[in-house]
């Protein structure tokens, strides 16, 4: 089945600095991938859609100066968080859909968890 | 305004007894519909979907009710097993693709 590999799993960070997200899809393109953010007992909320070759789409209050999102290839999107502040500390998940595989369903990335210290 | 609504944040049911996840949506826009389990620290799993043009998909021990009319869904699993226990997102969809999660319910199978 499609498999969608995100690294890191974890990381820690100090205040003001920046982390990069990836988010692969192993065996399939994804001309899109979705990003989300979850914070403790809430649900998932969307930050973004990745655009291969194009600028992301992002939602309404997510910053896209703070979240860069860059979808180079068909296969690989990256989330930076710039200037990361403990408030930013969170769990934050990749998608994509192989849209020939059959399998209606997104997959999901197995998450990163950013804690800002 | 939250659109996909599930409003029971835990449940908690007897090992092969019936387990019924339930999610409300306000959108009529919405025309797919998916069930997700989570478990802690992982990204979430596809379970299973529903198209807005059916009333039921079953799968195994899951099944998916749809209720157009109510804008209600619900995610039924029979017979339960301690393994189900688990996080279980639903998610709408519109046509262009873009998923909304509700909060989750939290199942307990107990042995």
């Amino acid at each position: 089945g499609a498999v969608v590999s995100q690294h890191p799993s974890w990381v820690i960070c100090k205040s003001g600095t920046s982390v990069k997200i990836e988010c692969r899809s192993l065996d399939f393109q994804a001309t899109t991938m979705f990003w989300y953010r979850q914070f403790p007992k809430q649900s998932l909320m969307l930050m973004a859609t990745s655009n291969e070759g194009s600028k992301a789409t992002y939602e309404q209050g997510v910053e896209k100066d703070k979240f860069l999102i860059n979808h180079a290839s068909l296969t690989l999107s990256t989330l930076t968080v710039t200037s990361a502040h403990p408030e930013d500390s969170s769990f934050y998940i990749c998608s994509a859909r192989d849209s020939t595989g059959g399998n209606y369903g997104y997959t999901f990335g197995s998450g990163t968890r950013l804690t800002v210290v | 305004d939250q659109q996909v609504k599930q409003n029971s944040p835990s449940l908690s049911v007897q090992e092969g007894r019936i387990s019924i996840l339930n999610c409300d949506y306000t959108n009529s826009m919405f025309d797919y519909f998916l069930w997700y389990k989570k478990y802690p620290a992982e990204g979430p799993t596809f379970l299973i979907s529903i198209s807005s043009i059916k009333d039921k998909n079953e799968d195994g021990r899951f099944t998916v009710f749809l209720n157009k009319s109510a804008k209600h869904l619900s995610l039924h699993i029979v017979p339960s097993q301690p393994g189900d226990s688990a996080v279980y997102f639903c998610a709408a969809e519109t046509p262009a693709g873009k998923s909304t999660f509700g909060d989750g319910t939290t199942l307990t199978v107990k042995p």
